[in-house]
């Protein structure tokens, strides 16, 4: 057990639709990041925020968008839903010291399919 | 901009023996680099890091190498087994103030008994 909790684990929907994911980072971590993995598909990075502010972005379309709020917990939303979307959505999370060296810690993921 | 490169999608080795995973990068220069394996269907989870200045690092049946002039990293599993199947992934830190981890795309191991 990682201590990274993703909600729901298993979300079906329907094209054009909007959901929200959640995640809730290890105790002490300060950053939390977003990735989907498409089936047999590398991991792509789509966001990452740090104490409440977005760090880094990846490729992240303008449909999705991602907040962390003042208790570090995180959420994803993914709207206008197409099939494409279909995937495994993971967040991870890090002590991100500066200057450091960090580990990301993965959660255990949301499958979301869009039908 | 960087690249990763791991050797193949898929490398199936008998129990027992010595798996061999490999790392190439390209335009880049990491200060470390990870190792993180990956079941179906679940988060990958934290194997190794080595630095630029360590040659070599142990953990168990686990060995890595780290080749900063051919920008390779090596990663071994030795005396394999069945529950070692999966996929491992190497990972980097980007260059530039920007802190998340690029991973390759992976090698999927399978270990036949």
């Amino acid at each position: 057990d990682s201590g990274v909790t993703q909600t729901p684990k298993h979300l079906i929907t329907a094209t054009g639709q909007r959901v929200t994911l959640r995640c809730s980072p290890r105790s002490g971590d300060l950053s939390v990041y977003w990735y989907q993995q498409s089936l047999d598909q590398g991991l792509q990075f789509l966001i990452q925020y740090y104490n409440g502010e977005e760090r880094a972005k990846g490729n992240i379309l303008e449909r999705f968008s991602a907040q962390q709020f003042p208790d570090l917990h995180s959420e994803l939303n993914l709207s206008s839903l197409e099939l494409g979307d279909s995937a495994l959505y993971f967040c991870a999370s890090s002590v991100d010291r500066t200057g450091g060296v960090d580990t990301q810690y993965f959660g255990p993921g949301t499958r979301l399919t869009v039908l | 901009s960087q690249k990763i490169e791991q050797n193949s999608e898929a490398l199936n080795i008998q129990e027992g023996k010595t798996a061999t995973l490999t790392c190439n990068y390209t335009n880049y220069s990491p200060a470390y680099l990870q190792w993180y394996r990956q079941d179906p269907g679940r988060g990958p989870v934290f194997l190794l890091l080595i630095r630029e200045n360590e040659k070599e690092k142990r953990k168990e049946r686990l060995k890595v190498t780290f080749d900063t002039t051919l920008k390779q990293s090596l990663f071994h599993i030795t005396a394999s087994q069945p529950a070692d199947s999966a996929t491992y992934l190497c990972a980097l830190p980007p260059s530039g103030s920007a802190r998340q981890l690029t991973f390759g795309s992976g090698t999927q191991l399978t270990v036949l008994p």
